[in-house]
């Protein structure tokens, strides 16, 4: 089991770019999450999903969207990137409510 | 008032050193307790899950919910290098989805 996966390690974009990064799981979760983490701030929720076909908006989901077609992946959606938008961002995949939460490595993200 | 609050640290103890790395809370309708380690650049990863109030021990780890106080306890017997993390405390409703992460300890441990 490789767990869940998230591609790219690091980017950089420009102001204004679009990107997505990916998050895919192998252990067949229903439950998947994106948080954003910033130096001294914690881990906040931007989406989550309760499984495919289904998302819903976390604490801080301006500037992003997300879709879950499968169960496996959750990709994440910047549109018009911008500085505030660098962090670092985990994907995280539960087998239900109240269950562990399986996070990714993380993705590096700087917005210049 | 925020939901959880951690101190940032960053915590220096020495090997061998019994840690104390600690969150309160305000929400008294959270029942799940968890401690995350993250490692530098890493994901975090489940360390302690406990439900309601009490103590539970795993090896070199005691977590502790207070409830009354809205205070919660992890504690590291016979500190190790390798302990060097951020510890992050999380607290979750129960039937929500959502976990309310503090902003995380930075341990260090000094051989």
């Amino acid at each position: 089991n490789a767990g869940v996966t998230q591609t790219p390690k690091f980017r950089i974009l420009k102001i204004g770019q679009s990107m997505t990064l990916q998050c895919t799981q192998d252990m067949n979760h229903n439950y998947m999450y994106w948080y954003r983490q910033d130096p001294g701030m914690g881990l906040k929720l931007i989406y989550y999903s309760v499984g495919a076909g289904i998302t819903d908006k976390g604490e801080v989901p301006n500037g992003y969207n997300v879709s879950r077609s499968t169960t496996e992946d959750f990709p994440l959606r910047l549109e018009l990137a911008a500085p505030s938008q660098t962090s670092v961002y985990f994907c995280a995949s539960s087998p239900g409510t109240n269950n562990e939460q399986f996070f990714g490595p993380g993705t590096r993200l700087t917005v210049l | 008032q925020k939901e959880v609050e951690q101190d940032p640290g960053p915590l220096s103890v020495p090997e061998g050193a019994i840690v104390s790395l600690n969150c309160t809370y305000s929400n008294s309708a959270f029942q799940y307790f968890m401690w995350y380690r993250q490692y530098s650049r890493k994901g975090p990863e489940l360390l302690m899950y406990t439900y309601s109030s009490g103590n539970k021990e795993d090896g070199r780890f005691t977590a502790q919910v207070d409830k009354s106080s809205k205070y919660i306890s992890l504690f590291i017997r016979d500190s190790q290098p390798s302990d060097s993390a951020t510890y992050l405390c999380a607290l979750q409703n129960t039937g929500f989805q959502k976990l309310v992460f503090g902003t995380g300890t930075r341990l260090l441990v000094s051989p």
